[in-house]
């Protein structure tokens, strides 16, 4: 089956771009969607499609996808962006959703 | 107000069952694919399964680590679908949310969970 890996954490300090990815078989094949979740809350969609933002999410938030590797970036990172970010994926092989492990934003 | 809500969860003994609900407001539901993800505790996103829409004759599809196990079913007439689990083991413990598909695509909308413990 589908595998998606994401780096377990990131760490970086308010003002700066966080870089988060997401690494899967020929992943730029496939649309992309991301999300946020912050401590004891339901998840949030922040991109989907790639590079979409919903509306609401800030346009500090942006995506891109190529190759084996899927990106969300962040910019002028605030504080309140620290949470866990999720890349998913549609397998059209075993139709299922794939989620990757997750990634740990933390802002210094 | 567009939202979703769960219930249903509880605690419940290795080999029990449990029916889970996700009640929608809000919008449009018969025009939705709708999802369960769990999480368990300190863990990640696990997709369980979904229901499609009427559009596309309610076919449902599974995690292959919860099939057989799971039905996932809904009544649009009461804007909700349901999780029946059965013979639960303890590491099916997690919380269990209900989401929203945008288009037959990402997750627009979540619940905010149920808690369901496996435990003796």
């Amino acid at each position: 089956s589908y595998a998606l890996t994401q780096t377990p954490s990131v760490s970086v300090a308010p003002g700066k771009t966080a870089t988060i990815s997401c690494g899967g078989n020929n992943i730029g094949t496939k649309s992309v969607h991301w999300y946020q979740q912050k401590p004891g809350q339901a998840p949030v969609l922040v991109i989907y499609y790639d590079t979409d933002r919903p509306s609401g999410i800030p346009e500090r938030f942006s995506g891109s996808n190529s190759g084996n590797t899927a990106t969300l970036t962040i910019s002028r990172v605030e504080a309140g962006d620290e949470a866990d970010y999720y890349c998913q994926v549609w397998d059209s092989v075993t139709y299922h959703w794939v989620f990757g492990g997750g990634t740990k934003l933390a802002v210094l | 107000e567009v939202q979703l809500v769960e219930s249903g969860g509880g605690l419940v003994q290795p080999g029990g069952s449990l029916r889970l609900s996700c009640v929608a407001s809000g919008f449009s539901f018969t025009d939705h694919y709708m999802d369960w993800v769990r999480q368990a505790p300190g863990k990640g996103l696990e997709w369980v399964g979904r229901s499609r829409n009427k559009a596309n004759s309610y076919i449902t599809e599974y995690a292959a680590s919860v099939k057989g196990r799971i039905s996932i079913s809904r009544d649009d007439a009461q804007n909700s679908v349901y999780l029946q689990m059965n013979n639960l083991q303890t590491d099916d413990t997690a919380v269990y949310y209900c989401a929203r598909e945008r288009a037959a695509g990402p997750s627009d909308l979540w619940g905010r969970g149920t808690l369901v413990i496996v435990s003796s």
